[in-house]
């Protein structure tokens, strides 16, 4: 299988900062690597997807970058409907694997 | 509108079984893998399992392979999920998602979610 492994597993910020999350795959998955956010309660939806294609409808504060094994999810400027869970995707061989998550908290 | 819509949850005991139904709308359902993805209680995201768009290729996470079956009826526009030999890790929101049709564009779309509890 293989593994999805998100840093930082949490990490605290405030309105107006940037911020970056990382995801390391355990062997290359080409483009097929997805960002999801989660808000407490409700339904993961997705952010970006292809590693850096904008979800129709996402600010574009957000954006992903990455080749490879390694890729990153970047929001540039924080707001306050911004702090969440994040889950990276891959969906380049079975089984699909998600990462752990990285909570983003105010601080 | 585009949507998903879980049902079939509840409380079970474990070894027995349940069947979740997503019914879909609003888009071609047919032309799509779908997918179903669960969520244990305060963590993250598992991938279960996933259909092609015609029913001819099926693939499982290996924790359920054996005891869970995916099948759709693309006339009604319906996704399901037979669960059989519950057992408590089982337990979470079971979401239907919606994968793609070339494979890149997937995961777009998200059901509100069922809840399975495994519990004797």
């Amino acid at each position: 299988d293989i593994q999805m492994t998100q840093s930082p597993s949490a990490m605290s910020a405030s309105v107006g900062d940037r911020v970056t999350i990382t995801c390391r795959a355990s062997q290359g998955i080409g483009n097929y690597l997805a960002w999801f956010q989660q808000r407490p309660g409700k339904v993961p939806q997705r952010v970006i997807y292809a590693i850096s294609s904008l979800q129709s409808g996402v600010p574009l504060r957000f954006s992903g970058s990455g080749s490879g094994t390694e890729f990153t999810l970047t929001i540039s400027s924080l707001q306050p409907e911004d702090f969440a869970i994040y889950y990276c995707l891959q969906h380049n061989s079975y089984p699909y694997t998600f990462g752990q998550g990285t909570r983003l908290e105010i601080k | 509108e585009v949507q998903l819509v879980e049902s079939g949850g509840g409380l079970v005991q474990p070894g027995g079984y349940l069947r979740l139904s997503c019914e879909a709308s609003g888009f071609a359902f047919s032309r799509y893998w779908m997918s179903w993805v669960r969520q244990a209680p305060g963590m993250g995201l598992d991938w279960v399992a996933n259909i092609k768009h015609d029913g001819s290729e099926r693939y499982f996470r290996d924790s359920v392979k054996g005891r869970f079956t995916i099948s759709r009826d693309n006339a009604r526009k319906s996704l399901y999920l037979q669960m059989n030999g519950l057992r408590a890790e089982d337990t979470g929101v079971y979401y239907c998602a919606r994968e793609s049709t070339s494979g890149i564009d997937a995961f777009d779309i998200w059901g509100r979610g069922t809840l399975v509890t495994v519990s004797s």
